[in-house]
């Protein structure tokens, strides 16, 4: 079966550090982006940051407000995608997903699967 | 960045209706908008990607228009199960941006 299952949320404190995990299965996880997206208790979707395939050398992405603070690897025998956040504030606390991305018209990479999400709540 | 507007913010309808909502970007992105449906405690799932394409599996009465910087989604004949929030998402540049969500909900 096809899908994504993230694992690691959970209360920590303010300036503290935490890594989610996403456990890939069922397509192979080297051809694909990897994205992480999320939502704070009843706000919208907020992409976080994104690794592209082997074919691009996983390099990164990641938006400005957790660039510095968030780290996005993989671990290919694992078929594992990992997103350590450190320096956590009181403004990360939100369900967090993992996303798939898949290719189209031969350059750009929209998200098609994703994961149930974790929730991570940073409060002292 | 690119900013991602939609509208309306929240909409009210009734089984059997068709409805349409409304998607613009900051800039022009081409055909690289993806729409989503989201339900309450549950993860988002594709419905449209390069602003008309269907996902495999999705059903047809969902349907994707617009190219540069203004987008719609349209469902018709509304069904019980449409009954979700639904974000528009440019993937043209980074960072990627989502629109604010367009809540529809049972009139």
């Amino acid at each position: 079966e096809v899908q994504l299952v993230e694992s690691g949320g959970g209360l920590v404190q303010p300036g503290g550090s935490l890594r989610l995990s996403c456990a890939a299965s069922g397509f192979t996880f080297s051809d694909h982006y990897m994205d992480w997206v999320r939502q704070a208790p009843g706000k919208g979707l907020d992409w976080v940051g994104r690794t592209r395939n082997k074919a691009n050398s996983y390099t990164t992405e990641y938006a400005a407000s957790v660039k510095g603070r968030f780290t996005i690897s993989r671990d290919y025998s694992k078929n594992s995608l990992y997103l350590q956040m450190d320096s956590l504030k009181t403004e990360d606390t939100a369900v967090y997903y993992c996303a798939r991305s898949q290719i189209v018209d031969g350059s750009r990479w929209y998200f098609d699967l994703w994961g149930r999400g974790t929730l991570v709540t940073v409060s002292s | 960045d690119i900013q991602m507007t939609q509208s309306p913010s929240s909409l009210s309808a009734s089984v059997g209706d068709r409805v349409t909502i409304t998607c613009r970007a900051s800039q022009g992105i081409n055909n690289c908008l993806a729409w989503f449906q989201q339900k309450p405690g549950k993860a988002p799932k594709i419905l449209i990607y390069a602003a008309s394409r269907l996902q495999s599996g999705v059903p047809s009465k969902f349907t994707g228009s617009g190219s540069g910087t203004d987008f719609t989604l349209t469902i018709s004949s509304l069904q019980p199960e449409d009954f979700a929030t639904y974000y528009c998402q440019q993937y043209i540049g980074y960072p990627l941006t989502f629109g604010g969500g367009t809540k529809v909900e049972i009139k």
